[in-house]
């Protein structure tokens, strides 16, 4: 069955290093969307993008935050100078269509640590 | 603001027996209803989802869902629980109102005993 493979599993940096987290969503999927979990908390949506554009994010996904599709296979979030309180795992999704209802697919998420 | 509620944080269970985890939404116009599980160290996986079908909702994994609407509420249950089952589970919704972002609940850790 396809899925959405997430890269790097885990990741530990320093406070204020840039990071960047990969996924590969599901091949004929067109919307994309990155969710994060801090230990302990709900689930979060932070941002969902589709023909190379953010289609819309939330108040977490502020300037340090930005996404990206540099080639027809993956889709990165970047988080530009790490903060304590953006350890959290973060989850890639995909779906075929934005409508709601529509399945969205998870893939394992990537833990990110900040020291 | 509209929200999921998972009315227990943890629920234990021995080895087949039925399994009930409870889920409030708050009410609005159609929502999309959907159970994903996840198992440790897995990704979120799709148990099953309710979009304005059958308010019976059969998943895999032997799971079931039942949507009703007067009492917003989409309780997962399960005849027989199998160790298997046990992971935390999260109700999701969402709503024609809210775009395609998708609203997480808390999340039901399920212990099932030997």
């Amino acid at each position: 069955e396809p899925e959405v493979t997430q890269t790097p599993s885990h990741q530990v940096t320093q406070m204020g290093q840039e990071v960047i987290l990969r996924c590969v969503p599901i091949s004929n999927h067109l919307y994309f969307y990155w969710y994060r979990q801090i230990l302990g908390q709900k689930v979060e949506f932070l941002v969902s993008f589709y023909n190379n554009e953010i289609s819309e994010k939330s108040e977490i996904f502020d300037d340090q935050f930005s996404v990206e599709r540099p080639d027809g296979s993956n889709f990165t979030l970047k988080i530009r100078s790490t903060k304590l309180e953006d350890s959290a795992m973060y989850f890639c999704a995909s779906s075929v269509a934005g409508f709601p209802g529509n399945t969205i697919y998870f893939g394992e998420g990537s833990w990110l640590t900040v020291v | 603001a509209q929200s999921v509620t998972q009315l227990d944080s943890h629920v234990s269970v021995s080895e087949g027996t039925p399994v009930l985890l409870r889920c409030n939404y708050s009410s609005s116009y159609s929502p999309s209803l959907f159970w994903y599980v996840q198992h440790p160290n897995k990704g979120l996986q799709l148990l099953l989802k309710y979009t304005s079908a059958a308010t019976l909702v059969k998943g895999i994994n032997g799971f079931e869902a039942e949507f009703k609407k007067s009492e917003t509420s989409f309780h997962l249950t399960k005849p027989s629980a199998h160790m298997s089952d046990a992971a935390e589970y999260f109700c999701v919704v969402t709503w024609m109102d809210s775009s395609y972002k998708l609203i997480f609940g808390s999340g039901t850790r399920l212990l099932v005993r030997p």
